[in-house]
Order: C-alpha cells, then sequence, then structure tokens
C-alpha cells in the first residue's frame, strides 16, 4: 500500500543551525502539507502545497520556514535558524485532491526535532 | 473561525467495554469531519470521515461515529474496547473554506484488561 514516508526520524541540532526535512509523498498526489506537534500539545497546520506553490500557511509559518518540492518525488521543509521552541514532531501529509472536498490526507511516520 | 473540542484529555475504559470519545466542532460553513488514531512513536492514520453523505460513519476496526448538527458533535464510539484501541485520537475538521485539516487537542485512550 502506499505511504507518505519521512528522513529522518529523528533529528537533533543546535539552536540556530539550519535543519532540512524530507519527506516522499505518494506518488500521484498533488497536494502537501506539514504540520508540527509539540510535545503533549495538539497537531497544528504549518503550510499547503499544491502547483509548486504555497496554497495556504499557518502563523507559525514564518520568515524562517520554506517549503520546496525539489524533483517530482520529495517535498522539504527548511527551518532556517533553528529555535529551541521549533522542538516537535513534525508530519509531512499528501492528498490527491485538496482537502476542501473533505479527501483524505495520508500522514507519514513524522520527523522528531530536537532544537539543544 | 473553525475550532475542535475533545472533552477528556484522558479516557480509561475496560477491555470489552464500550468507548465513547467526545468531539465537538465550531464551523461557520458546512464542515467535514474526520478521526485520526496515533499509536505511539507512530503517524496519523485516518479511522474515519464525514462527509456530507450519511450521518453515520463506520470506519476500521470497529469504530464508528455519529455527526449530530444540531448538537455540533461527531462522537467516536466502539461497543467492545480491545487492548490494541490504546493510542491518542485526534478529532479534525476541515471545509471547503480553506486547504487545511485543523485538530482538537486529543484524547488519549487506556484500555484496563
Amino acid at each position: 500500500e502506499p505511504e507518505v514516508t519521512q528522513t529522518p526520524s529523528h533529528q537533533v541540532t543546535q539552536m540556530g543551525q539550519e535543519v532540512i526535512l524530507r519527506c516522499v509523498p505518494i506518488s500521484n498526489h498533488l497536494y502537501f502539507y506539514w504540520y508540527r506537534q509539540i510535545l503533549g500539545q495538539k497537531v497544528e497546520f504549518l503550510v499547503s502545497f499544491y502547483n509548486n506553490e504555497i496554497s495556504e500557511k499557518s502563523e507559525i509559518f514564518d520568515d524562517q520556514f520554506s517549503v520546496e518540492r525539489p524533483d517530482g518525488s520529495n517535498f522539504t521543509l527548511k527551518i532556517r535558524s533553528t529555535k529551541l521552541e521549533d522542538s516537535a514532531m513534525y508530519f509531512c501529509a499528501s492528498s490527491e485532491e485538496g482537502t476542501g472536498g473533505g479527501n483524505e490526507q495520508f500522514f507519514g511516520p513524522g520527523t522528531r526535532l530536537t532544537v539543544l | 473561525a473553525q475550532s475542535v473540542t475533545q472533552l477528556g484529555s484522558h479516557v480509561s475504559v475496560s477491555e470489552g467495554a464500550l468507548v465513547l470519545l467526545r468531539c465537538n466542532y465550531s464551523s461557520s460553513v458546512p464542515p467535514y469531519l474526520f478521526w485520526y488514531v496515533q499509536y505511539p512513536n507512530q503517524g496519523l492514520q485516518l479511522l474515519l470521515k464525514y462527509t456530507s453523505a450519511a450521518t453515520l460513519v463506520k470506519g476500521i476496526n470497529g469504530f464508528e461515529a455519529e455527526f449530530k448538527k444540531s448538537e455540533t458533535s461527531f462522537h467516536l464510539t466502539k461497543p467492545s474496547a480491545h487492548m490494541s484501541d490504546a493510542a491518542e485520537y485526534f478529532c479534525a475538521v476541515s471545509t471547503t473554506s480553506y486547504d487545511k485539516v485543523i485538530f482538537g487537542p486529543g484524547t488519549s485512550l487506556s484500555v484496563i484488561p
């Protein structure tokens, strides 16, 4: 069964360093998303991406964050200068069609980011 | 603005007992509603979804949920809990107005032997 994959599963970095979190969405999906879950808190939307551009972003997704689809398979989230409060589990998701039609988003297993 | 509340951050049930996890939503437009489950150290898996067809929705693993517009609720139930049901459960909402899913705070389900 097709699935969303994410690498690495755990990333440890020093405050101020850049990190790139990688995702491989399901191959025929066109909509891509990043969410994060701070330990013990709810899952929060960061950004949605369609047709090589951001379609929506939350207030969390400030200038320190960027997303890219560098090739036909990968979808990346970059944090330019990490802060302690960026420590969280980051989930990538994809959907065949936009969520606006109630279509399911398929989630990856997540990358746990720890900022020291 | 759309939002989701889940009554009870932690619910414990005995094996074989009824599972009831509560979810209420707020939405200015007709919503699409989802229940996701998260097992320890795993990602989010869709249990079921409501997309304006039948108000009683059946999902995987014996779970079902009923959409009640008058109560703005979408409670999740399962007649008989199994040990394997122990996990975190998230209710979520989306609408046609935006392309994202808004999650509730989650309910941790424990199943007691």
